[in-house]
């Protein structure tokens, strides 16, 4: 596996499920990211993590959870969810978020297409 | 605060034909600036990056952007489009540490 990698692709889930999303980096990065995609809006950046510390949260939903375990790991743990949470989740890395221009340029994942019935 | 407005939502085209996607930012703090490129059911490419030197950025695909410091753009070019370019293109600025995109523009070639 290359890149960022992201599992499920496509995921279904009612109101009162509880789910994961799957992140994995092979680029030896430090930091990582969740966006959401909804369609007609800009990307929204959820979560960022810099060496497994969550460094920012933009007033994210508590019912999103994210988990970074290790640098190459990050998890999203969903759970009672509503409509309008259906998007594209994205997951990026970087290789820092300080330390010069060539540190900000991400890498993004295919992403999962979440719907919540 | 740092904000970036593309000003076309969508742009058709004939294939062959010139594109030009523009991208205006706004920001008190030298950025550094990037074109991605989506295509259906993908995530986001990089296509391009301004970070210092040449205002003329080239990129994958026969793409390239200029950094226009006085009139705080960074239009994305193309001289000749063709079908496979059919895909949302995202201008983003970095003042540092986190990515600030613009609200994306749609790309559609024609035959």
């Amino acid at each position: 596996e290359t890149g960022v990698t992201q599992t499920p692709r496509h995921l279904v889930m009612g109101m009162t499920n509880k789910k994961s999303l799957k992140c994995e980096q092979h680029l030896g990065h430090n930091a990582m990211y969740w966006y959401k995609q909804s369609a007609k809006k800009p990307l929204e950046l959820m979560f960022v993590y810099n060496f497994k510390e969550q460094t920012e949260n933009n007033s994210v939903p508590s019912r999103f959870s994210p988990e970074c375990p290790n640098s190459s790991h990050l998890f999203l743990h969903l759970h009672t969810l509503q409509p309008e949470d259906s998007a594209l989740y994205l997951c990026a890395s970087s290789q820092g978020t300080s330390g010069g221009a060539n540190f900000y340029e991400q890498y993004f994942g295919p992403g999962t297409r979440l719907t919540v019935t | 605060a740092q904000s970036v407005t593309q000003l076309d939502s969508q742009v058709p085209v004939f294939e062959e034909a010139p594109v030009e996607l523009r991208c205006n930012y706004s920001s008190s703090v030298s950025v550094y600036l990037f074109w991605y490129v989506q295509y259906p059911n993908q995530g986001l490419q990089l296509l391009l990056k301004y970070l210092s030197g040449s205002t003329l950025v080239k990129g994958i695909n026969g793409f390239e952007a200029e950094f226009n410091k006085s009139q705080t753009s960074f239009h994305l070019r193309k001289p000749s489009v063709h079908i496979s370019d059919t895909a949302e293109y995202f201008c983003a600025v970095s003042p540092g540490g986190k990515l600030i995109f613009g609200q994306g523009t749609e790309l559609s070639v024609k035959p």
